[in-house]
């Protein structure tokens, strides 16, 4: 299993233009979900979602959009990029248990500077 | 929806002593408690968790602490060594499983 996979690990992009960050999972995961790490602050969740087809916000939403045509894909598209989305983003992917929350698998993350 | 704190922000021990880390949360309704070690660089790993029918969990060097009443977590580790030098995140998240809340990090430095 190659677990969960971003790429790419490194992207710097001007002001206003837009791209794609790419994230998959082998393990069959309902759940997979986007987080942005700035210093200081911990992860913050961007957007998530709970099976092919369905996706939701999460605390950080505004300038950036999901979808979710397949359990193993999750792409998360930056439609105008802004400075203050210079940023480390991380993808997670979890299983759905009738028990309650379980532990999240990280993607390795993707280093973005916005200039 | 939820908030979660954690304090410190910084910690600096000497090896061989203990650390202990420390979390709020606000939301009753979460009852999953992950706590995870970030390396610089590298991704969050899970080190230990804890879910809310239980007060308090082991492995090995790490511990984990609930008190739901108060609405606090704490991860303790002991016989420190240089190699549990990271950034340690405390997490919450509720039944349903699919939204994590994070506190904002701890940079432990386990000084030889």
């Amino acid at each position: 299993n190659a677990g969960v996979t971003q790429t790419p690990k490194f992207q710097v992009l001007k002001t206003g233009q837009s791209m794609t960050l790419q994230c998959a999972q082998d393990m069959n995961h309902e759940y997979m979900s986007w987080y942005r790490q700035d210093p200081g602050m911990g992860l913050r969740l961007i957007h998530y979602s709970v099976g092919a087809g369905i996706t939701d916000q999460g605390e950080v939403p505004n300038g950036y959009n999901v979808s979710r045509s397949t359990t193993e894909d999750f792409p998360l598209r930056l439609l105008s990029a802004a400075p203050s989305q210079t940023s480390v983003y991380f993808c997670a992917s979890s299983y759905n248990q009738a028990g309650g929350a379980v532990q999240q698998y990280f993607g390795p993350g993707t280093r973005l500077t916005v200039t | 929806g939820e908030n979660v704190e954690q304090h410190p922000s910084t910690l600096s021990v000497q090896e061989g002593d203990s650390a202990v880390i420390k979390c709020t949360y606000s939301d009753s309704a979460s009852n999953y408690f992950p706590w995870y070690k970030q390396e610089l660089g590298k991704r969050p790993q899970l080190i230990i968790d804890i879910r809310s029918n239980v007060g308090e969990k082991k492995d090995q060097r790490i511990a984990v602490t609930l008190n739901k009443t108060a609405k606090h977590f704490s991860l303790h580790i002991t016989e420190t060594q240089p190699e549990d030098s990271a950034v340690y995140f405390c997490a919450a998240s509720t039944f349903s499983g699919n939204q994590f809340y994070f506190g904002t990090g701890t940079s432990l430095t386990v000084i030889p």
